[in-house]
């Protein structure tokens, strides 16, 4: 069993929904790490918690520590939130999670 | 925020030459820089740890001799893909950690190689 753990696997909406990607990891943390990674592959780092939410634009992170537990929001989803979204924990390295296709239709 | 350049972006090279790739850390210094390597629809993989002055620690499979890493500076990790084969062909992607003892990675962007 992996370490990190995101469902699902491969998403695809329609324009405009709520999008919930999922992270669970069963190691301790100091702090976990939601990357997009688009389709040419470059990675841009979205966010970095350790504990509560962050939001940024329509995107929010959220993290309960206790429950070893990260979600991924997207609000008013858009084609161009079309990528690779990563889960990436850290404890002593960096540990990644195989990471979700989200795929957003017009 | 802390940030990681990474260069060059994408690159395509014949079989048999080498290819060098950057990691700078733009307003922090990074004792310790990481190196991944990423093969299509797979995770990321770390590949080797370097420390700023001291040799690179590789992960178990990775080729120490093929991948050359160099982290002369605080600022700056090199990693030089030597004798590429198309098998090299990958995602290569950096991070870094600020400072003795930090915490929080921050990611370079990444880079596509490609070896015809």
């Amino acid at each position: 069993k992996n370490e990190v753990e995101q469902s699902p696997q491969n998403l695809t909406a329609q324009e405009g929904e709520f999008i919930t990607i999922n992270c669970s990891y069963s190691v301790g943390i100091s702090a976990l790490h939601w990357l997009q990674q688009h389709p040419g592959g470059g990675i841009v780092s979205l966010f970095m918690l350790s504990s509560g939410k962050k939001k940024h634009g329509r995107l929010i992170a959220t993290i309960n520590i206790q429950e070893k537990h990260s979600s991924l929001h997207i609000t008013a989803s858009h084609p161009r939130d079309s990528a690779v979204y990563i889960c990436a924990v850290e404890n002593n390295d960096m540990r990644f999670g195989a990471g979700t296709r989200l795929t957003v239709k017009p | 925020g802390a940030v990681v350049s990474q260069h060059p972006s994408w690159v395509i090279c014949k079989s048999g030459t080498s290819v060098k790739i950057e990691c700078r850390s733009l307003d922090f210094q990074a004792t310790t820089m990481f190196w991944y390597r990423q093969f299509p629809k797979q995770s990321l993989m770390l590949m080797a740890t370097s420390n700023e002055g001291s040799k690179a620690t590789y992960e178990q499979g990775v080729e120490k001799d093929k991948f050359l890493i160099n982290h002369a500076s605080l600022t700056l990790s090199t990693l030089t893909v030597t004798s590429a084969h198309p098998e090299d062909s990958s995602f290569y992607i950096c991070s870094a950690i600020q400072g003795v003892g930090g915490m929080g990675y921050t990611f370079g962007s990444g880079t596509r190689l490609t070896v015809v």
